[in-house]
């Protein structure tokens, strides 16, 4: 165990609607990457929360969007959610500057 | 892109044999990771070698680092069934503040 938990762990949503996800960092740790996984597909990197400021973004639409709290936690919002948004959403935490990140276990998202 | 590949994309070996699994990068890298990941659960952090080493070893684990070929290998001796799952390796760029994934290898040790 990593010590990152993320909520929920399943979630099935209609195309169009809206998700926020949840994750609370390893304690100690100041900073949240967020990522998505599709399915048979590597986790590709969405952005990065430091210090409550988004520290890094990969290459997904402004629809995702994200927040980090005074106490590190994270959440990740997607609106207008599209099929393809279908996937492991996972979120890691690290201390700034360190090499290693801990992963959550996930949470699984469907678009129906 | 910067995307890690791995090779093989599906392994399957008898329990006990050893199994290998390779990486390749195109960019230059601060460090490289190799993860696991129990089907399609939360990655495991298994092992992480730096630019300037070239071999790594944590248990049954063996790592190694070419960087003028950009390619990382990861070596589980003697592999249990506990062992099957999906291997990633995560390229960590010089200039990025996050890691890039591969499209993994899925070993299947059979007991």
């Amino acid at each position: 165990e990593t010590g990152v938990t993320q909520s929920p762990t399943h979630l099935i949503k209609t195309r169009g609607q809206q998700v926020t996800l949840r994750c609370s960092s390893q304690s100690g740790h100041n900073t949240v990457s967020w990522y998505q996984q599709a399915l048979g597909q590597g986790p590709q990197f969405i952005f990065q929360y430091y210090r409550e400021e988004e520290n890094g973004r990969g290459n997904f639409p402004p629809r995702f969007s994200g927040l980090q709290f005074p106490n590190y936690s994270s959440e990740l919002n997607v609106n207008a959610l599209e099929l393809d948004d279908s996937a492991l959403y996972l979120c890691a935490s690290s201390l700034q500057g360190s090499d290693e990140q801990f992963f959550g276990p996930g949470t699984r998202l469907t678009v129906l | 892109s910067q995307q890690g590949e791995e090779d093989p994309q599906a392994l399957s070996i008898q329990e006990g044999e050893n199994a290998t699994m390779n990486c390749s990068y195109k960019t230059s890298i601060n460090n490289l990771q190799w993860y696991r990941q129990n089907s399609g659960r939360g990655l495991v952090h298994l092992i992480l070698i730096r630019s300037n080493e070239r071999e790594k070893h944590s248990g049954r684990l063996r790592v190694t680092l070419d960087t003028s070929k950009k390619s990382s290998s990861l070596l589980i001796t003697a592999s249990r069934a506990a062992d099957t799952a999906s291997y990633f390796c995560a390229t960590d760029p010089i200039g990025a503040n996050n890691l890039f994934f591969g499209t993994g290898t899925r070993l299947t040790v059979i007991p």
